[in-house]
């Protein structure tokens, strides 16, 4: 089973609001990544976990909170989000190790900010 | 520093025909990787072809095969028999060798398949 799961699919919230956008992942992998994608362009790295501990924090706002509850799973805490937030937003996991190891993505959150 | 370069913004292609989407790359290191990804208009990115920096052999994946050229550093996906289906958004990506967990991404290349 290579499938990364992601919800919700679509989520239009509003800049006080406070929302949590899920991933799960059952393929054993410990490095999992989120990453913001705007309209016609590469994804940016956000945050990467290894062992459910945060590895990687690309300078992103504090707006944005990240969580790894377990090794299946990760989460994106959502609170105050500007306009320019608006973008799909995608999970995805690997193995762990010094190779190359291809990525597993999620079908990812289509998030909206008004 | 590593570096992605896709050169072809779009594409169009026939179907049944054969496509290539061309991908450079650059980097220092001896052992690396690169990998194709498929990004529909649905949003989920789908990987599709591995090649290693010491394989022998170019990798192939049912119709999707890698025209690796080390000397070149170029590693172009060919997508043979095209179908609709395979309309969409290529990416071409590395893992950054200094060892961090981060991929680095071309900007990507659109495919339309034409009837």
């Amino acid at each position: 089973d290579t499938e990364v799961t992601q919800t919700p699919k679509h989520l239009v919230m509003g800049m006080t609001n406070k929302k949590s956008l899920k991933c799960e992942q059952h393929m054993g992998h410990r490095a999992m990544y989120w990453y913001k994608q705007k309209a016609k362009k590469p994804p940016e790295l956000m945050f990467v976990y290894s062992y459910e501990k945060l590895s990687i924090n690309e300078s992103v706002p504090s707006r944005f909170s990240p969580e790894c509850p377990n090794s299946s799973l990760l989460n994106l805490h959502l609170h105050a989000l500007q306009p320019e937030d608006s973008a799909l937003y995608l999970c995805a996991s690997s193995q762990f190790g010094t190779g190359s190891y291809e990525q597993y993505f999620g079908p990812g959150t289509r998030l909206t900010v008004t | 520093a590593q570096k992605i370069t896709q050169t072809q913004p779009g594409m169009f292609v026939q179907e049944k025909e054969a496509v290539t989407l061309d991908c450079t790359y650059d980097t220092s290191d001896q052992s690396y990787g690169l990998f194709w990804y498929k990004q529909p208009s649905s949003g989920e990115m789908i990987f599709l072809i591995y090649q290693g920096s010491y394989d022998e052999q170019n990798a192939t994946e049912g119709r999707y095969s890698l025209n690796f050229q080390k000397a070149r550093k170029s590693a172009n996906l060919v997508i043979s028999a095209s179908q609709l289906g395979d309309s969409a958004m290529y990416f071409c990506a590395m893992r950054d060798p200094s060892g961090t967990y981060k991929y680095i991404f071309g900007t990507g290349t659109r495919l339309k398949v034409l009837a």
